[in-house]
């Protein structure tokens, strides 16, 4: 089961624009991570954030956690072409497997 | 360099025909995993396993089948039994347990002729 829903499904934006993809997700946590899938490639880990955290920062990435409100956020700043790609949250719970969400595509045009 | 190798990175089958993909990793992970990815989907969880010997179902099993002799090694076969197997497969590691961050393979593609 999806316990992740992204929005928007697929974003588009120029270069050097701020890109924000949405996760929203149903039963209690332990962290929630975020990651990069290029075309056709496997998965790149971008950030962790646990339950007990409310933001965290890494490069051009930003992150917020709203545990009340059972969601998340991926702000990229600046973005690039390089970034075009998926973007998924995957949430960590009590078992002790991720469970990923649908996914947000980004196309970062020049 | 350390990573997760799978192969085949592309594989075509005719229906009625069980596949092995093969996912190998030098991390020194205790855990793997088997995730499979359709067109435009997130992904869903096959099998898991968080040592030798051991593995758990995840929540789309039924039609695979998956060891684990080695730790290095996490092999998952595809079925006839499986009804809809044309996919994109990705195998996955992790330190501890299946909180962290995962370490994934590139993928193999399978297409059921």
């Amino acid at each position: 089961s999806q316990q992740g829903e992204e929005d928007p499904q697929a974003l588009s934006i120029q270069e050097g624009e701020n890109a924000t993809m949405n996760c929203s997700y149903k039963t209690s946590i332990n962290n929630l991570q975020w990651y990069r899938q290029n075309s056709g490639r496997g998965l790149v880990h971008l950030i962790l954030i646990r339950s007990n955290e409310r933001e965290k920062h890494s490069g051009r990435l930003r992150v917020t956690l709203d545990t009340s409100k059972k969601s998340s956020s991926l702000l990229i700043t600046a973005s690039r072409a390089a970034d075009t790609a998926s973007y998924f949250c995957a949430t960590a719970g009590t078992a002790s497997k991720l469970t990923f969400g649908t996914g947000t595509r980004l196309q970062v045009t020049l | 360099d350390g990573g997760i190798t799978q192969s085949p990175k592309y594989l075509f089958r005719k229906e009625g025909q069980n596949v092995t993909l093969s996912c190998e990793q030098n991390l020194n992970h205790d855990a793997m995993y088997w995730y499979r990815q359709d067109p435009g989907q997130g992904l869903r969880l096959i099998y898991y396993s968080q040592i030798v010997n051991d593995f758990q179902k995840g929540d789309i099993a039924e039609g695979y089948s998956v060891s684990r002799e080695k730790k290095e090694s996490f092999p998952l076969t595809v079925t006839s039994a499986q009804k809809n197997p044309t996919a994109f497969y990705l195998c996955a590691s992790s330190i501890g347990s299946g909180s962290g961050e995962l370490f994934f393979g590139e993928g193999s593609r399978l297409t059921v002729l």
